[in-house]
């Protein structure tokens, strides 16, 4: 299986700060690479698909980049309905997986 | 706009099995995947395995070969995980989630989501 390794786990952040998330696969996926937010007691919500499209009606602060094993993904002026876990997940093949994630918490 | 809903709670003993239900409404269920993906207590994400119901074709995470087996039926909209030989670490929140394949070869990225469905395993 692919193996996905996101930094940090967690990102102590303030309110208009520019936040850049890290996801490395341990090969070469191209860039079918997904990114999904998640708040607590929630299901997981996509963000981010083919490592740059932004899903419809995802704000536009959010943005995704990368290619082949390095990935990420920037939230360009963090909004307070931005602190959440932020997860990528890898579909280069039907054997999907998940970084770790990383933990997006107010300073 | 498709909207998937889950079955309730469930609370199973060790050595038992349980069979969760995800029903989509709302939208086009036959062309897409089902796919479940699992959360314990504070830990990530895992997918466990997905189905095209179109086809009735699913693929498995190794880790859960033959201990779970995912299902759909087209007409009704429905799709099911059933998960055997439940151990206390299969505690966990079970979500469904739509898959959208963009190509031949690869997986899905996950679209929608069911609103998860807590399973304990305790004695």
């Amino acid at each position: 299986d692919i193996q996905m390794t996101q930094s940090p786990s967690t990102l102590s952040v303030s309110v208009g700060d520019r936040v850049t998330i890290t996801c490395r696969a341990s090969q070469s996926i191209s860039n079918w690479l997904a990114w999904y937010q998640q708040k607590p007691g929630k299901a997981p919500n996509l963000l981010i698909y083919k490592a740059s499209s932004l899903q419809s009606g995802v704000p536009s602060r959010f943005s995704g980049s990368g290619s082949g094993t390095e990935f990420t993904l920037t939230i360009s002026s963090l909004q307070p309905d931005d602190f959440a876990t932020y997860y990528c997940q890898q579909y280069n093949s039907y054997s999907l997986t998940f970084g770790g994630g990383t933990k997006v918490e107010i300073k | 706009q498709v909207q998937l809903v889950q079955s309730g709670a469930e609370v199973k003993k060790p050595g038992s099995s349980v069979k969760v239900s995800c029903k989509a409404s709302g939208g086009t269920f036959s062309t897409y995947t089902i796919n479940w993906v699992r959360q314990a207590p504070g830990q990530g994400l895992e997918w466990m395995g997905g189905i095209i119901p179109m086809f009735g074709t699913a693929n498995y995470a190794q880790k859960f070969q033959g201990r779970v087996t995912i299902t759909a039926d087209k007409f009704t909209s429905l799709a099911f995980m059933e998960l055997n030989s439940l151990r206390s670490d299969d505690t966990a929140i079970y979500y469904c989630a739509r898959g959208y394949v963009e190509e031949v070869r690869t997986g899905p990225y996950l679209d929608k989501w069911g609103q998860g469905t807590l399973v304990t395993v305790s004695s």
